[in-house]
């Protein structure tokens, strides 16, 4: 069965960074696009970022662009999410997530998540 | 990017049916047929349970059915388990490489 754990959450202060790592295990991680989600307290579901299976494209939510930045490592089957400029607004449960399934756009099985919270 | 609209709320008793609308607009629902339905328990991760609009994974119930209309779509549950009981959220392509998730919607087996 497919496994992604992610790692790397915790508390930082407004305009500091934080990066996100997820283990990805029991599947050809090397083969599929691979997805961030974030998920803010008692909120709604928000899709941060994508990058494809061998890392040449990358695309971003709007209000996270030129702040954050998506990558994989194919030879550690890891994926990243590199988080600059923090806002309080970026408080939440980030997800990593598999697109398996041929589509780009579902999220086909999900990490357990790792709480960011952005506060002074 | 607006999130997608999702009543906040669902109810009904064991045995009967719920539907869920999840309504956007001609860029991104109506736009395409890739909609998606996931489903989340509290403190848990969302599990995908339906795709393409009304295409099932293997493992998900039968129970649980998709479609779509204009820039509206709707995930049904028939036959109400108590484990049914979650949130629910829709998710649609939205183009320029983007997606966009709905508001989300709380199921409760009454």
């Amino acid at each position: 069965q497919v496994q992604l754990v992610e790692s790397g959450g915790g508390v930082v202060q407004p305009g500091r960074s934080l990066r996100l790592s997820c283990a990805a295990s029991r599947f050809t991680f090397s083969a599929y696009p691979m997805h961030w989600v974030r998920q803010a307290p008692g909120k709604g579901l928000e899709w941060v970022a994508i990058i494809s299976n061998d890392g040449t494209n990358e695309f971003y939510l709007d209000s996270v662009r030129g702040r954050f930045t998506i990558s994989r490592d194919n030879s550690k089957n890891t994926l990243y999410l590199q988080m600059n400029s923090l806002r309080t607004e970026d408080t939440a449960v980030y997800y990593c997530a598999t697109a398996m399934s041929g589509n780009w756009w579902y999220f086909d099985y999900w990490g357990q998540g790792a709480l960011v919270t952005v506060s002074s | 990017q607006s999130a997608l609209t999702q009543p906040p709320s669902a109810s009904g008793s064991p045995g009967q049916s719920v539907t869920i609308s999840c309504t956007g607009t001609s860029s991104d629902v109506g736009a395409y047929n890739f909609v998606s339905w996931y489903q989340q328990h509290p403190g848990k991760a969302p599990k995908l349970m339906i795709y393409d609009v009304n295409k099932r994974p293997s493992g998900v119930p039968d129970r649980f059915s998709g479609s779509k209309s204009g820039s509206t779509a709707s995930l049904s549950v028939s036959g109400l388990q108590a484990e049914d009981e979650a949130d629910y959220y829709c998710s649609s392509f939205a183009g320029s490489n983007s997606c966009v998730f709905g508001t989300g919607t709380k199921v409760t087996v009454l």
